[in-house]
């Protein structure tokens, strides 16, 4: 069974305080492995797809990385506006047409200006 | 930008009515999900959906689960007789295309479920 744990649960940073998100994740086989950012009240909003250890993506302030046992979301100098909670999704391999994300519990970030 | 959009935002319903929670995914995408997520709790696979027939479904979606896509632009889920612990968000993504490069899927707002 797939299985996915995020930590820390919660994080409260002062603005411009950078700091790392972190993902676990146990799968068979992993075809992606997805971040997204999740405002109260609202839906999943989609932030990057990694494929393959040691790859990197970048968006602003967040930088994910990606090794065979977790995922890191750096933040660098955040801002207020970043406050939310960031999901981490795995696709395993054995997905074909269903392609089911299995979701971890998030982390809830707190950004004090 | 194109964008999942859901129908309504917040439904309250009785103990035992059906609902009919509606999805109108991404225009040229071709797979469609429902998922769901318990306040305070993670966001949960329900069913997916592609060329008008159930992909995958997972333990929660029972028999009183349903999905339909009734014409070329709405996706629906339909609870036949709702029970207290089906209160929660209920969530719709869309997918252009399963096994390529680019897996990502796009999820809606929401519609909020409480269940009385």
């Amino acid at each position: 069974e797939d299985q996915v744990t995020q930590s820390p649960e919660a994080l409260r940073l002062q603005e411009g305080e950078s700091s790392s998100l972190n993902c676990s994740y146990t799968v068979s086989g992993l075809r992606g492995l997805f971040w997204y950012r999740q405002d109260p009240g609202k839906g999943p909003e989609f932030l990057f797809t990694l494929y393959s250890a040691g790859e990197e993506k970048e968006k602003e302030r967040l930088k994910a990385t990606l090794t065979k046992k977790e995922s890191f979301l750096h933040i660098t100098a955040p801002k207020p506006e970043d406050s939310a909670t960031y999901l981490c999704a795995v696709l395993n391999v054995r997905e074909t047409s269903g392609s089911r994300l299995t979701f971890g519990e998030g982390t809830q970030l707190t950004v004090n200006p | 930008e194109p964008e999942v959009t859901q129908t309504p935002s917040h439904q309250v319903t009785q103990m035992g009515q059906e609902v009919i929670l509606r999805c109108v995914p991404i225009s040229n995408h071709l797979y469609f999900y429902w998922y769901r997520q318990i306040l305070g709790q993670k966001v949960e696979f329900l069913v997916s959906f592609y060329n008008n027939e159930i992909s995958e479904k997972s333990e929660i979606f029972d028999d009183q689960f349903s999905v339909e896509r009734p014409d070329g632009s709405n996706f629906t889920l339909k609870i036949r007789s709702t029970k207290l612990e089906d209160s929660a968000m209920y969530f719709c993504a869309s997918l252009r295309q399963a096994l390529s490069f680019h897996n990502e899927q796009f999820f809606g707002p929401g519609t909020r479920l409480t269940v009385l």
